[in-house]
């Protein structure tokens, strides 16, 4: 199975910041990466597919951007709302494995 | 707008069985697959495998094999599974969610249903 690491852990930054989350996988991917958001209690929704996809309704201050085996998601002008753990997903091969996580609160 | 419904929280005994369901609305049902995927705080989120709502051909992973049990009622757009010979490391969250069949959207879930949280306990 392919192995995805995500870093950080945790996060903690200010309101407005902008935020950057890594996700490494462990063979190329081919740019088959997804990002979901989870808030509190919620279900994990979907924000960007293929690296850097938006996915519909999602506001566009959230970007991927990646290639290879190396991803990053980017949160602009952060908001209370995005108080959320946020998971990496590779899509390119069986079975689709997920990052461990990152969870970000607002200082 | 797109909707999955989740059957409720389960309690069971080690070695029973339980069946969740995931109702779908909103969207052509078979134009999609369904999958199944575990949440527990230890281990994240782990993929069981998915259903072709259309064929009802199935996937597993290998490590849900003989655990998990897809199928699938066109006639109610409803997704089911059943998992057996339950242990306490099957306490966990379930989810079901919509998968896209083709690329880019392959394995990409873009709906998800809001979890059945079953709890494996004597």
């Amino acid at each position: 199975d392919i192995q995805m690491t995500q870093s950080p852990a945790s996060l903690s930054a200010s309101l407005g910041e902008t935020v950057t989350i890594e996700c490494l996988a462990s063979e190329d991917i081919y740019s088959n990466l997804a990002w979901y958001q989870q808030k509190p209690g919620k279900s994990p929704q979907l924000l960007i597919y293929y690296a850097n996809s938006l996915n519909d309704g999602v506001p566009s201050r959230f970007s991927g951007s990646g290639s290879g085996t190396q991803y990053s998601l980017k949160i602009n002008s952060l908001q209370s709302e995005d108080v959320s753990i946020y998971f990496c997903q590779q899509n390119y091969d069986s079975p689709p494995t997920f990052g461990s996580g990152t969870k970000l609160e607002i200082k | 707008q797109v909707q999955l419904q989740q059957s409720g929280a389960e309690l069971a005994k080690p070695g029973s069985s339980v069946k969740i369901s995931c109702k779908a609305s909103g969207y052509t049902f078979t134009s999609y697959d369904i999958s199944w995927i575990k949440q527990t705080t230890g281990q994240g989120l782990e993929y069981i495998g998915y259903i072709n709502t259309g064929s009802g051909g199935t996937y597993y992973n290998e490590k849900f094999k003989g655990k998990a049990t897809l199928t699938v009622d066109k006639s109610s757009s409803t997704a089911f599974m059943q998992l057996s010979s339950l242990t306490p490391e099957d306490t966990a969250v379930y989810y079901c969610a919509r998968t896209g069949t083709t690329l880019p959207h392959y394995y990409v879930m873009d709906a998800w249903g809001q979890g059945a949280s079953v709890t494996v306990s004597s």
